[in-house]
């Protein structure tokens, strides 16, 4: 059974750091572009990093450039988010998501997020 | 605010068929494919139709999708209790170079 189980979210003040880490089983893992994807409370999803199956291209949303690095251990099957000086508005539930391709023609397209993991919520505040 | 634009809410009888919206601009939904996804309360979100009109595997096909210029529009018919939940439309944004959301609408049956 594909799976993503996310952990490290809690409670951290602004400024302060946490990095968030997804378990991958059930599929190899070196073979998928992964995703973070985030939720704050009562709002809806936003994207918030990416990186290529070997680790070497990696994006991230405007919101969170600088602040926030996506990794990854392909060893350990395993995808990161080191998240720094962490704001109010970084609160939310953040989702692991594995971004299998479609490829046809000599392209490749995502084929969408799936699976997402359960989430891990990350509290910030004072 | 997010880039691609949805309905916050929309209903529907059991039985009835109810239509989605998101709406973009030609740098998202008009170069790129549009993925829906639902998200049932208090859980994860789950793929529900892939590039435009694809149905992953266990999707009923209740489900479809549609797209045309710059915008998208998710269709369930008869409308069931269980589809109750939040559905949320996606694409990549050709100019900002990243993936963006709608701010999902909240289905009810009525």
């Amino acid at each position: 059974e594909v799976q993503l189980v996310e952990s490290g979210g809690g409670f951290v003040q602004p400024g302060g750091s946490l990095r968030l880490s997804c378990a991958a089983s059930g599929f190899t893992f070196s073979d998928y572009w992964m995703h973070w994807v985030r939720q704050a409370p009562g709002k809806g999803l936003a994207w918030v990093s990416l990186i290529n199956n070997d680790g070497s291209h990696t994006r991230h949303a405007d919101s969170v450039k600088g602040r926030f690095t996506i990794s990854r251990d392909n060893a350990k099957n395993t995808l990161y988010l080191q998240m720094n000086s962490l704001r109010a508005e970084d609160t939310a539930v953040y989702y692991c998501v594995r971004d299998p391709p479609h490829c046809s023609g000599g392209s490749c397209h995502s084929n969408g997020f799936d699976p997402w993991g359960q989430g891990t919520l990350v509290t910030v505040s004072s | 605010q997010s880039v691609l634009t949805q309905p916050p809410s929309a209903s529907g009888t059991p039985g009835q068929r109810v239509t989605i919206s998101c709406s973009g601009s030609s740098s998202n939904i008009g170069s790129n494919y549009v993925y829906w996804y639902q998200q049932l309360p208090g859980t994860a979100p789950k793929l529900l139709i892939s590039r435009n009109n694809q149905r992953p595997s266990g999707v009923p096909d209740r489900f479809s999708g549609s797209k045309s210029g710059t915008s998208a529009s998710l269709a369930i018919s008869g409308l069931r209790s269980e589809d109750e939940a939040d559905y949320h439309c996606a694409a990549w944004d050709d100019s900002l170079s990243v993936w963006v959301f709608g701010g999902g609408t909240k289905l009810t049956a009525l």
